[in-house]
């Protein structure tokens, strides 16, 4: 059974450092892989969205990357800034059954 | 813009009453769904239907029930039969099975029971 898992559950970090979000999932057999950010009381928005055949995806100050022979993905935020503060979640599809597979999620507090 | 509407925002059920929360998209996509959250659980699969007029039950689906009569619409049943249905549900959807768009979200319905 496909399980994902991100650490730490929480993070506090000063404003203008960069900072890695670490997701680890059991099946290497995915089709792709998903990051998320939620605000509190809001819905998920997707982040970055990176292919089984890719190794990373790059959105202004984010940079996703794949390891699917370990198992991992990293999300990479240069500059933080506390507008970044949210809970961050990624997401695991599989081929089979037409569903993703949450990891709980990292929550990211920027200090000013 | 296309999205994902839900509504309400906020919705109060009484003991023993079925409320239903509303899902609709423009996004045109064929695949729905919709996920439980609660506090220090994560995501949870509730329904999902990958085409009109058909529904696969996910992992909590006891005490909850769905209808897909229209692509765009595919709202959720909270029964009374749902012993602790107090969370944060969320809709979402998707082009179809096995894709490469990912998943678009809506912004939420937070129940509670009073």
């Amino acid at each position: 059974k496909q399980e994902v898992t991100q650490i730490p559950a929480a993070l506090s970090v000063p404003e203008g450092e960069n900072l890695v979000l670490n997701c680890s999932f059991t099946d290497s057999a995915i089709y792709n892989l998903q990051w998320f950010r939620q605000d509190p009381g809001k819905g998920l928005t997707s982040l970055l969205l990176i292919q089984s055949s890719q190794r990373e995806q790059t959105s202004g100050r984010l940079n996703a990357s794949l390891d699917k022979s370990s198992g991992r993905s990293t999300l990479y935020i240069a500059a933080s800034q506390p507008g970044d503060s949210a809970t961050y979640l990624c997401a695991v599809d599989l081929r089979r059954d037409d569903k993703i597979i949450f990891g709980k999620g990292t929550r990211l507090h920027i200090l000013p | 813009d296309g999205g994902i509407t839900q509504s309400p925002k906020y919705l109060f059920r009484k003991e023993g009453q079925n409320v239903t929360l509303s899902c609709e998209q423009n996004l045109n996509h064929d695949a729905m769904y919709w996920y439980r959250q609660d506090p220090g659980q994560g995501l949870r699969l509730i329904y999902y239907s990958q085409i009109v007029n058909d529904f696969q039950k996910g992992d909590i689906a006891e005490g909850y029930s769905v209808s897909r009569e229209k692509k765009e619409s595919f709202p959720l049943t909270v029964t009374s039969a749902q012993k602790n249905p107090t969370a944060f549900y969320l809709c979402a959807s998707t082009p179809s099975g096995g894709n490469n768009y990912g998943y678009t979200f809506g912004s939420g319905t937070r129940l509670t029971v009073v």
